[in-house]
């Protein structure tokens, strides 16, 4: 079965600390991969999805960036980060072209910029 | 512009009643839309999924409906627990040039079942 792990659980960064998240799929290969924020009371805002190593696409400017090295492992990172940065951060990971496989979210990671 | 509108916004209920929650989306092409339940700080879990053909799809007191020509969904939960306290989340995936497809999210509607 698949699986997808994302870690920390939870990080409390000052600002101007570089960040980096990161997020495995373990069960399948090939799959898409997106990095979602949600702000406090907020519904989720698609940062990047990839549907390939190293194809990266970004859907809003923003002070983050993401990358691909492996077809399983997504990583959100940050050279300095920003108190509006502050969030909770899930990684997800849906199948290739198949369209009922819905997407599978990791268990998130609380970020506190201060 | 593809957008998934949710309402209510949040909802308040007595535990053991009945819900309706709406979706609507203007999203082409279209490829599937899903229900998710997010309980407080913890990722969406999917509850059902359905292609332009269905119309209805259950998944014990869930039950999800979705009109295509209309392009709206619902999500209808049957005699409410306080389990159910949580956010519901429409998706919905476009197709894009790359052969792949994406998803968008609606904002989401908090539901609170009290005692």
């Amino acid at each position: 079965s698949q699986t997808i792990h994302q870690w920390p659980a939870t990080l409390v960064q000052p600002v101007g600390s570089p960040l980096s998240l990161e997020c495995t799929v373990e069960g399948t290969s090939n799959p898409n991969l997106y990095w979602y924020r949600q702000a406090a009371g907020r519904g989720l805002q698609l940062l990047f999805y990839s549907v390939g190593i190293g194809q990266i696409s970004s859907e809003v400017p923003q002070n983050l960036s993401a990358s691909r090295p492996q077809d399983r492992q997504f990583i959100l990172s940050s050279k300095k980060l920003l108190l509006s940065d502050s969030g909770f951060y899930l990684c997800a990971w849906s199948r290739d072209r198949v369209e009922r496989g819905g997407a599978f979210f990791g268990q998130g990671t609380r970020l506190t910029v201060v | 512009k593809n957008q998934v509108e949710q309402s209510p916004q949040s909802l308040i209920i007595l535990e053991g009643k009945n819900c309706t929650l709406q979706c609507n989306y203007t999203v082409s092409p279209f490829s599937n839309l899903r229900w998710y339940k997010q309980d407080t700080g913890r990722g969406p879990v999917s509850l059902t999924i359905m292609t332009f053909s269905e119309n209805t799809k259950s998944n014990g007191r869930y039950t999800a409906t979705l009109d295509a020509d209309t392009k709206q969904s619902s999500l209808h939960i049957t005699a409410s627990q306080l389990s159910d306290s949580a956010s519901y989340i429409c998706v919905v995936s476009a197709f894009i040039m790359d052969s792949s497809y994406k998803l968008i999210f609606g904002s989401g509607t908090r539901l609170l079942v009290r005692p």
